[in-house]
């Protein structure tokens, strides 16, 4: 069975800082992985995918990249703001025909001004 | 556009009452999705529909039953609700498959609900 740790759950940092968020998961057949953020009593809202062929994705101050074979991805924040202050969730997409997403727990992240 | 809408907001249950959680996508999206998440937790899958008239379960199904007359509607039922079932939920919908080469998921503000 599939499952996604993200590790720290929290994290508070002063701003400025660049940071690292970290994604397991323990069966390297996914299909691909997304990272999300959520703010507090809101809907997730994609911030990137990268599919299983990549090895990383870039937007703007994010990167994310991806290690199928160890089973992780990690999602760089660079030049940290206080608006980056949220939850951050990875979520795998088992392989094809069972349209299925599993979810990490994700890192609560504040960005001290 | 409003995108992926559900309502109510809120909703406090007695247990055992029954309730229907709506949720209504106009972005003509085959694929719909229900989750559910727990405080502190990641979302978890209960139902998900690939197009009107067919639908599946997902990681956590029992205690809820969907239904997908059309494109744009997936509503998520409670026929006996318990303490267990109080959560957060969340609708979201995609235009293609996960396994698409661009399947990102848009979600719904959630629907806070608590059982008691």
């Amino acid at each position: 069975k599939q499952e996604v740790t993200q590790i720290p759950a929290a994290l508070s940092v002063p701003e400025g800082e660049n940071l690292v968020l970290n994604c397991s998961f323990t069966d390297s057949a996914i299909y691909n992985l997304q990272w999300f953020r959520q703010d507090p009593g809101k809907g997730l809202t994609s911030l990137l995918l990268i599919q299983s062929s990549q090895r990383e994705q870039t937007s703007g101050r994010l990167n994310a990249s991806l290690d199928k074979s160890s089973g992780r991805s990690t999602l760089y924040i660079a030049a940290s703001q206080p608006g980056d202050s949220a939850t951050y969730l990875c979520a795998v997409v088992l392989p094809s025909g069972t349209y299925k997403y599993i979810f990490g727990t994700g890192t609560r992240l504040k960005v001290l001004a | 556009n409003a995108g992926v809408t559900q309502t109510p907001k809120f909703r406090i249950l007695k247990i055992g009452q029954s309730m229907t959680l709506q949720c209504t996508q106009d972005m003509n999206h085959n694929y719909m999705y229900w989750y559910r998440q727990d405080p502190g937790m990641g979302l978890k899958l209960i139902y998900y529909s690939v197009g009107a008239g067919i639908t599946d379960k997902g990681e956590v199904p029992n205690g809820y039953n969907v239904s997908r007359s059309t494109t744009e509607d997936f509503p998520l039922r409670l026929e006996l609700a318990a303490p267990s079932q109080t959560s957060v939920y969340f609708c979201a919908s995609s235009p293609y498959s996960p396994t698409s080469g661009s399947p990102e998921q848009y979600f719904g503000p959630g629907t806070r609900l608590t059982v008691t």
